[in-house]
């Protein structure tokens, strides 16, 4: 959606880190999401924060939230080629309705 | 193992016919969304449902009709198609709890000829 923004493409050499970013509109959502697209597949939730979290951390993923700037961003630690796909920030627009950015295709170089 | 499975998977028609997307969820999650996917635009919202006999519009809808007669189906109808409409339809579900993650279909691929 139009209310949550991030770049398109992402190249990355593997074992490196990869760093995706998103900002969004909504100063009351409560919860931010990454989303994971892999090919001819549906989005698979990969983690989530609350907005009173400034930061996460779930093995390789760190995910780092400014709410000043409504600034989130995904750093995936040692990127393997299987991280590959389209990841999608989302935020919490109330209701349980979600609304998300346009999505970041993420390749893997050798 | 609870599920969400959308059928058909793809689809090619022809413009000005109507087409039925289903979609079904063995979760018993009472909150059903149907999004379309195009390049560019991410994920749109089409139509939701918060359970039995509610619907909404999203911000997407013209065109679309949805209806919810039992907690785990939510087919999207596509009236009379046009080439707009040509995308990817994917159909996801939450429960009522606080951190508001969707469940994702498969996805359904549409061609409007």
């Amino acid at each position: 959606g139009e209310d949550v923004e991030q770049s398109l493409f992402l190249s990355v050499r593997e074992g490196d880190s990869s760093v995706i970013n998103c900002t969004y509109t909504d100063s009351s959502s409560t919860y931010l999401y990454w989303y994971k697209q892999e090919p001819g597949a549906g989005l698979q939730l990969l983690t989530y924060i609350f907005s009173n979290m400034d930061m996460k951390q779930d093995q390789r993923l760190t995910v780092l939230l400014n709410k000043k700037d409504k600034h989130l961003s995904l750093r995936i630690a040692d990127t393997q080629t299987g991280d590959s796909a389209i990841y999608f920030c989302a935020e919490n627009s109330g209701d349980y309705k979600l609304s998300f950015g346009a999505g970041t295709t993420v390749t893997v170089r050798a | 193992d609870a599920e969400i499975t959308q059928s058909p998977r793809h689809k090619i028609t022809e413009t000005g016919r109507q087409v039925t997307l289903a979609c079904h969820q063995t979760w018993n999650h009472n909150n059903m969304f149907w999004y379309r996917q195009d390049l560019g635009h991410g994920l749109r919202l089409i139509h939701y449902s918060y359970g039995v006999q509610d619907t909404n519009k999203g911000e997407v809808s013209d065109g679309y009709s949805v209806s919810r007669s039992n907690t785990e189906d939510l087919p999207l109808t596509l009236e009379s198609a046009a080439s707009s409409q040509t995308s990817v339809y994917f159909c996801a579900s939450s429960e009522v709890k606080a951190t508001g993650e969707l469940f994702f279909g498969e996805g359904s691929r549409l061609t409007v000829l």
